[in-house]
């Protein structure tokens, strides 16, 4: 079984609906990051979280939320999706010293 | 100014070919290094850390150059299975910046 699942894998939704995407993990790790990565600009980091009461802003935090309900869960919503969040998102894990970091399988959402 | 700059290619070799990817970094105070890859619409891997004193896996090898602030990754007798895209990756502060990533295209 993976290290790092994420659910859905892929997904299509409208504009203005809430959407969460989930992430659970059996390594142990208590570092999670939620990314997105768009054609030609990378990926980016949108939350981080280093153990279940700490969660940080990234880069681009605007539009999203999360949720450390766990040490080995991690979701991430969208409160009112709109298109320009169409992108490919990323879970990861890492272990304290951050030094290798484990990603889930993605999962595609389009809004339109 | 991004901070983990890389030349995002293609970069198309034939199989057998040497070729070499150079990531500039910004954060002097970054301590680890690394190269990821990452095949088209899969997750990213690691593939190998970057030290000072460089690194040799088999056929890639990676360096660094504090001094100029970049990093590199040379791969050699390239595969066509080596097609890819290989991120650099800063982890200053223990927040991992990543690089926009060079695409590779290895072919017959």
């Amino acid at each position: 079984d993976a290290d790092v699942t994420q659910t859905p894998r892929n997904r299509i939704t409208k504009t203005g609906k809430r959407i969460m995407l989930e992430c659970s993990q059996t390594k142990g790790h208590d570092r999670m990051y939620w990314y997105r990565q768009d054609p030609g600009l990378g990926l980016r980091l949108i939350y981080y979280s280093f153990d279940v009461k700490d969660i940080n802003k990234g880069e681009i935090s605007d539009g999203y939320s999360v949720s450390r309900q766990a040490q080995a869960k991690f979701s991430l919503s969208l409160e009112s999706a709109i298109p320009n969040q169409t992108a490919l998102y990323f879970c990861a894990t890492s272990d304290l010293r951050g030094v290798e970091q484990y990603f889930g399988p993605g999962t595609r959402l389009t809004v339109t | 100014r991004k901070e983990v700059e890389q030349d995002p290619g293609p970069f198309n070799v034939p199989e057998g070919a040497t070729v070499a990817f150079n990531c500039t970094y910004s954060n002097s105070a970054s301590q680890s290094f690394f190269w990821y890859r990452q095949d088209c619409r899969k997750e990213p891997k690691l593939l190998m850390s970057v030290y000072s004193s460089g690194n040799e896996d088999g056929r890639f090898t990676a360096q660094l150059n504090r001094a100029s602030q970049y990093i590199s990754l040379l791969i050699r007798d390239s595969k066509l299975s080596d097609s890819a895209t290989y991120l650099c990756v800063s982890g200053g502060s223990y927040i991992p910046t990543f690089g926009r990533g060079t695409s590779l295209i290895v072919h017959p």
